[in-house]
């Protein structure tokens, strides 16, 4: 069976903090990855899509390293608004028909 | 608007008494899961669709069943409600051409009394 490993967390940062979540997964010929962002009592949204190269997205940063199997997310200068819970997800888009897996998920706090 | 809906967005059954959850999409993907979210915890994959194909996972209690009539619908049937099947259950979309997100609706939030 799969799976994906996150950071336990919780994570209480100060407003202004950087903070690095990281995720290891199973290896997979085809693989792709994505951070989701749940908010209480709410579904998964999408933060980002993680790309081989990198990507980032204003102030967060999205990093894959394949030889280790980890995913990461960087959150630059912490807003109050980033208090969530983030979801390394793992979706193999090859043999095993789409599978979709999640992390446990690490829970943010980002305090005044 | 909306892409994947589910109804109702709050659902109280009785304990063992059947109860079926809904979910559409306009999206036109071919995969839809259904995950079960309690608490604190990450959602749980009960099964998935691709195409009409079902793969169910292997914890997965007997007591979750599923159809898929056709592309735009899913449903979940919980046939004997336990108290312990209270959560929040997701479903979400995807499409297997590419590297595409999955997508969900806003869940289903099941009481049992």
């Amino acid at each position: 069976r799969k799976e994906v490993e996150q950071d336990p967390g919780p994570f209480n940062v100060p407003e202004g903090a950087t903070v690095a979540f990281n995720c290891t997964y199973s290896n997979s010929a085809s693989q792709s990855f994505f951070w989701y962002r749940q908010d209480c009592r709410k579904e998964p949204k999408l933060l980002m899509s993680v790309y081989s190269s990198g990507n980032e997205d204003g102030r967060f940063t999205a990093q894959l390293n394949r030889a280790s199997q980890y995913i990461s997310l960087l959150i630059r200068d912490s807003k109050l608004s980033d208090s969530a819970t983030y979801l390394c997800v793992v979706k193999d888009y090859g043999g095993s028909q789409g599978n979709l897996i999640f992390g446990k998920g690490t829970k943010l706090s980002v305090k005044p | 608007d909306a892409m994947v809906i589910q109804n109702p967005r709050y659902q109280v059954t009785q304990f063992g008494k059947p109860v079926t959850l809904s979910c559409s999409q306009t999206l036109n993907h071919n995969v839809m899961y259904w995950y079960q979210q309690k608490s604190s915890q990450a959602p749980k994959l009960l099964f998935h669709y691709y195409d009409k194909d079902f793969n169910n996972e292997a914890d997965t209690p007997d007591n979750f069943q599923s159809r898929r009539p056709n592309t735009s619908f899913c449903f979940l049937d919980i046939r004997s409600p336990g108290l312990g099947d209270a959560a929040m259950y997701l479903c979400a979309t995807s499409s297997d051409r590419g590297r595409t997100e999955a997508f969900f609706g806003q869940g289903t939030r099941l009481t049992v009394v």
